[in-house]
C-alpha cells in the first residue's frame, strides 16, 4: 500500500494555531483530504485539496501542499477545545479512488 | 450534504457466529462502497471495494470468505463477518463514494464488533 505519515501527537492551547503535518510518497494522487474523528465516532470531512493547487482555505482551516516535497499540513487557526480529537490525512490515487490514510495525529486542545 | 449510516452501531456476539453489518448512503446513490477496519490507536485500513452490482474487490490479506460484502442496491452495501473469533473485534467503517466534481467519500459512522 501506500504510505502517508503523520506525527502522532500534538497539544496546543486554547486560541493558539495548530498545524498538523502529513507526508506521502505517491506522486500520482489526485486529492488529498483531511478527516476528524472524534472518540467511537466514524470520520467527517473537513476539507479537501486537489492535487494541482498549492493552497485552499476554508474558514478557520488552511490547506498547504507542497507536491515537489509531498507535503501537506492543515492549519487551524483560533483552535478551540472543541477541535480536541484525531486527524487523518488521506489521499486518493486511482480511478476507483482507493483512500490511503495516514496514521493519525491526536490533537489535544489544552484551555 | 451527503450521509452514509452503519446499522448497527454496536454489536456484541458469541464466537462462531456470523454478523451482519449494513452501510446506507441516505441522500446519494453510491456505485462504490468502501469497508475499513480501525484497531485501537491506529489507522483506517481498506479491507474492499464494493460495486454495485458487481463482486467486491478485496485488498491483498483480506479473507473474502470470512468478510463477505454484498452491494446489491446503489444505496445499500453489507459486510458479513462469518465464523468471528475474537481477533475479528475492531471497528468498521464503511464510505460511498459520491461522484461528481470531487469524487469524494463520506464515511458511515461506524459498527463496533466485540466478539466474545
Amino acid at each position: 500500500g501506500e504510505d502517508v505519515e503523520q506525527s502522532l501527537f500534538l497539544s496546543v492551547r486554547e486560541g493558539d494555531s495548530s498545524v498538523i503535518n502529513c507526508t506521502y510518497t505517491d506522486s500520482s494522487s489526485t486529492y488529498l483530504y483531511w478527516y476528524k474523528q472524534e472518540p467511537g465516532a466514524g470520520l467527517q470531512l473537513l476539507t479537501y485539496i486537489f492535487s494541482n493547487m498549492d493552497m485552499k482555505q476554508d474558514q478557520r482551516l488552511t490547506v498547504l501542499l507542497n507536491k515537489k516535497d509531498k507535503h501537506l499540513s492543515l492549519r487551524i487557526a483560533d483552535t478551540q477545545t472543541g477541535d480536541s480529537a484525531i486527524y487523518f490525512c488521506a489521499e486518493s490515487i486511482d480511478n476507483f479512488n482507493k483512500f490511503y490514510f495516514g496514521s493519525g495525529t491526536k490533537l489535544n486542545v489544552k484551555p | 450534504g451527503a450521509v452514509v449510516s452503519q446499522h448497527p452501531s454496536r454489536v456484541i456476539c458469541k464466537s462462531g457466529t456470523s454478523v451482519k453489518i449494513e452501510c446506507r448512503s441516505l441522500d446519494f446513490q453510491a456505485t462504490t462502497m468502501f469497508w475499513y477496519r480501525q484497531f485501537p490507536k491506529q489507522s483506517l485500513m481498506l479491507m474492499a471495494t464494493s460495486n454495485e452490482g458487481s463482486k467486491a474487490t478485496y485488498e491483498q490479506g483480506v479473507e473474502k470468505d470470512k468478510f463477505l460484502i454484498n452491494h446489491a442496491s446503489l444505496t445499500l452495501s453489507t459486510l458479513t463477518v462469518t465464523s468471528a473469533h475474537p481477533e475479528d473485534s475492531s471497528f468498521y467503517i464503511c464510505s460511498a463514494r459520491e461522484g461528481g466534481f470531487t469524487d469524494t467519500q463520506y464515511f458511515g459512522p461506524g459498527t463496533r464488533l466485540t466478539v466474545l
